[in-house]
């Protein structure tokens, strides 16, 4: 099992360009979300998905675009990358909709620079 | 809104002894769940325990245990006998039965072993 794989580990962006980070999970869970690291901090939650077809902001969602196509698939776009989006950004899977039981299972993070 | 407060941003302890990071959390919630997740240098974000609102046990994983007081909103992680490899980055979060986006992080805990 695979679990949550995250592509790319790094990747170094000018100011407004754009890119895609990809998210997988091969354990049929329902949920999925993006979370944003920054130095000193904990995670905070920048898009959620409770199923194919159904996102809803977090806390930090400005400058990001989700889409959910498929149960496995939970890709973040980056817009118009600015400096204050340099960050290590993780995706996360739950097995049902983000009830207070459900253990959420973290990829590997990727690193982004914006220069 | 949930809150999770961890008042201790680093932490020593010797090898094989036993140490407490605190975590205190804010919610008005009924049903809520507190988990613990270890973050090696390495940057993977690692599940450790977890614990319900409603157990009355104090949860244990192996050498972690949660030192749950609900009256005091706090859920205290415990790891005995520590080893070397316990050095980390340790953050306490809260979910609730509100759907989706309420997982919240604290700031979390550098915990560094001595040999």
């Amino acid at each position: 099992n695979a679990g949550v794989t995250q592509t790319p580990k790094f990747q170094v962006l000018k100011t407004g360009q754009s890119m895609t980070l990809q998210c997988a999970q091969d354990m049929n869970h329902e949920y999925m979300s993006w979370y944003r690291q920054d130095p000193g901090m904990g995670l905070r939650l920048i898009h959620y998905s409770v199923g194919a077809g159904i996102t809803d902001q977090g806390e930090v969602p400005n400058g990001y675009n989700v889409s959910r196509s498929t149960t496995e698939d939970f890709p973040l776009r980056l817009l118009s990358a600015a400096p204050s989006q340099t960050s290590v950004y993780f995706c996360a899977s739950s097995r049902t909709s983000g009830r207070a039981t459900d253990t959420q299972y973290f990829g590997p993070g990727t690193r982004l620079t914006v220069l | 809104a949930q809150k999770i407060t961890q008042t201790q941003p680093g932490m020593f302890v010797q090898e094989k002894e036993a140490v407490t990071l605190d975590c205190t959390y804010d919610t008005s919630d009924q049903s809520y769940g507190l988990f613990w997740y270890k973050q090696p240098s390495s940057g993977e974000m690692i599940f450790l325990i977890y614990q319900g609102s409603y157990d009355e046990q104090n949860a244990t994983e192996g050498r972690y245990s949660l030192n749950f007081q609900k009256a005091r909103k706090s859920a205290n992680l415990v790891i005995s006998a520590s080893q070397l490899g316990d050095s980390a980055m340790y953050f306490c979060a809260t979910m609730n039965d509100n759907y989706g986006q309420n997982f919240v992080f604290g700031p979390g805990t550098r915990l560094s072993v001595l040999p």
